[in-house]
C-alpha cells in the first residue's frame, strides 16, 4: 500500500479483555516500530522489528504487551487483560532499513479501557 | 530528565507571522534529527529530517540543528490557519534502534 496501515482506528475494550492491534507497512520496509502516545504526549518507544526479528522490545511496559512479525511484514500487538492506563493511541512506523532512515507513521489505533 | 525536552506551549499567532518551534536534548550521540506534525487524531507526518550539524530549508520550513549547544529549531515562514498542528521533534543515534520524542507544541494559526 501507499503508506502505513493499521487497524482498528478505534478499539472500546473493558477492563481485563485481550486486545489485538494490526498493522500493515509500507511495502519493502524492512523496519517496524511500535510507539504509544499518551494523550498530550510525544510518541514513546514500545518495540522494534527489522523483518521477523524483533530486535528491541525494551519499551514494551510490562509483561501482558506482545509484538510479532511471523513474516517480515504485518505486525501485531497484542494486550493481554487489558488496564485502564493500558489507553492511548499505539502508533505503528515503517522505514527502509535501520535507524538512520526516516520513519513513517500509520494514523494509529486509539485504544480506551473502560 | 527526558532524552528531548520540548516547550508543549501552546503557541497561538496570527497568519503570516514566522513561528519557531525549538527542542533540546542531552544525548551528544544523537546525529539525525526530525520534525513532524501530527493533526488531531491522525498519525506524525515527517517535515523536515537533517543529518548532523546545519540548516535545511524546504519551503516555508526551515530545520537548524546545533550539535554544540543540543539544540535544534524549526522555524515556519508565513504561517497559514492550515499549519495549526501539534509539532513534534524527534532524534536518533542511529546505531541504536530507538527514535526519541519530545512531547509536542501546540500550535494555532490565528486568521
Amino acid at each position: 500500500g501507499a503508506g502505513v496501515s493499521q487497524s482498528p482506528r478505534y478499539k472500546v475494550a473493558k477492563r481485563g479483555q485481550d486486545v489485538a492491534l494490526r498493522c500493515d507497512p509500507i511495502s519493502g520496509h524492512v523496519s517496524l516500530f511500535w510507539y504509544q502516545q499518551a494523550l498530550g504526549q510525544g510518541p514513546e518507544f514500545l518495540t522494534y522489528f527489522q523483518n521477523e526479528a524483533q530486535l528491541d522490545k525494551s519499551g514494551l511496559p510490562s509483561d501482558r504487551f506482545f509484538a510479532e512479525r511471523p513474516e517480515g511484514s504485518v505486525s501485531t500487538l497484542k494486550i493481554q487483560r487489558t488496564q485502564q492506563e493500558d489507553s492511548a493511541v499505539y502508533l505503528c512506523a515503517s522505514s527502509l532499513a535501520g535507524p538512520e532512515n526516516t520513519i513513517y507513521f500509520g494514523e494509529g489505533s486509539w485504544l480506551t479501557v473502560v | 530528565q527526558k532524552e528531548v525536552e520540548q516547550d508543549p506551549g501552546p503557541l497561538s499567532v496570527p497568519e503570516g507571522a514566522i513561528v519557531s518551534l525549538n527542542c533540546t536534548y542531552s544525548n551528544s550521540a544523537f546525529q539525525y534529527f526530525m520534525w513532524y506534525r501530527q493533526y488531531s487524531r491522525k498519525g506524525p507526518e515527517l517535515l523536515m529530517y537533517t543529518y548532523s550539524s546545519g540548516n535545511k530549508e524546504d519551503g516555508r520550513f526551515t530545520a537548524q540543528v546545533d550539535k554544540s549547544s543540543k539544540y535544534i529549531s524549526l522555524f515556519i515562514r508565513d504561517s497559514q490557519p492550515s499549519d495549526s498542528a501539534t509539532y513534534l521533534c524527534a532524534m536518533s543515534a542511529g546505531s541504536g534502534n530507538q527514535f526519541y520524542f519530545g512531547t509536542g507544541t501546540s500550535l494555532t494559526v490565528i486568521p
